[in-house]
């Protein structure tokens, strides 16, 4: 069963940084691409970044272009996402996403439950 | 970047119903475009990438269709389970987007 599980959510005051991170089991990482989206409370979705299979391709959406880092550890099934210089407007639900590629069209196939982050004083 | 406008953001309907939803992007992106729907409380699931292709699974009262700036998800014969908020998304080039939703009502 394939499966993506988030955590390192919480409060942080606004300034602040907090790593989340994302533990996949049930496919083989290694090849593919994974995404983070997040979503603000009653809000719609919206792209964070993405990191290729061997880490070649990372992108950011310009919301969170300098104060976010994305890396991924294949051998240990893990991804991570470190977030600094918070904003009240980067609290949301964040979920880890596998991206799936099908004759050269791509999109977000199996998605963890998420992890909130607020940032607040 | 490119964006994506939904239309309506919400609608009511009936069981039975068919709807259309819309989806504009602001520059050709051929056919990547995807629809996802999320459920009260839970996480989006896809139902058509590439503009007009089932995903595995998914009932064929779906059907997506549309080319380079106009999209359409239309479902036919709602069911009281297609309660959700949907989706538009693109993958044309490296920075993606979601359309701002729409909310249908049972």
């Amino acid at each position: 069963e394939v499966q993506l599980v988030e955590s390192g959510g919480g409060l942080v005051k606004p300034g602040g940084s907090l790593s989340l991170w994302c533990t996949t089991s049930g496919f083989n990482l290694s090849t593919y691409s994974i995404n983070w989206i997040r979503q603000a409370p009653g809000k719609g979705l919206e792209w964070v970044s993405s990191i290729s299979r061997g880490s070649q391709k990372i992108y950011y959406a310009d919301s969170v272009q300098g104060r976010f880092t994305i890396s991924r550890d294949n051998a240990k099934n893990s991804l991570s996402l470190q977030m600094s210089r918070l904003r009240a407007e980067d609290t949301a639900v964040y979920y880890c996403v596998r991206e799936v590629r099908i004759s050269g069209n791509y999109f977000f196939d199996f998605w963890g439950q998420g992890t909130l982050v607020i940032v607040s004083s | 970047d490119i964006h994506l406008t939904q239309s309506p953001t919400s609608l009511s309907a009936s069981v039975g119903d068919t709807i259309t939803i819309t989806c504009r992007a602001s520059q050709k992106i051929s056919s990547y475009l995807n629809w996802y729907q999320q459920k009260p409380g839970k996480v989006p699931q896809v139902l058509i990438y590439a503009a007009s292709t089932l995903h595995t699974g998914v009932p064929s009262r779906f059907r997506g269709s549309g080319s380079g700036t106009d999209f359409t998800l239309t479902i036919s014969g709602l069911q009281p389970e297609d309660l959700a908020s949907y989706y538009c998304q693109q993958n044309y080039g490296t920075s993606l987007t979601f359309g701002g939703g729409t909310k249908v009502e049972i």
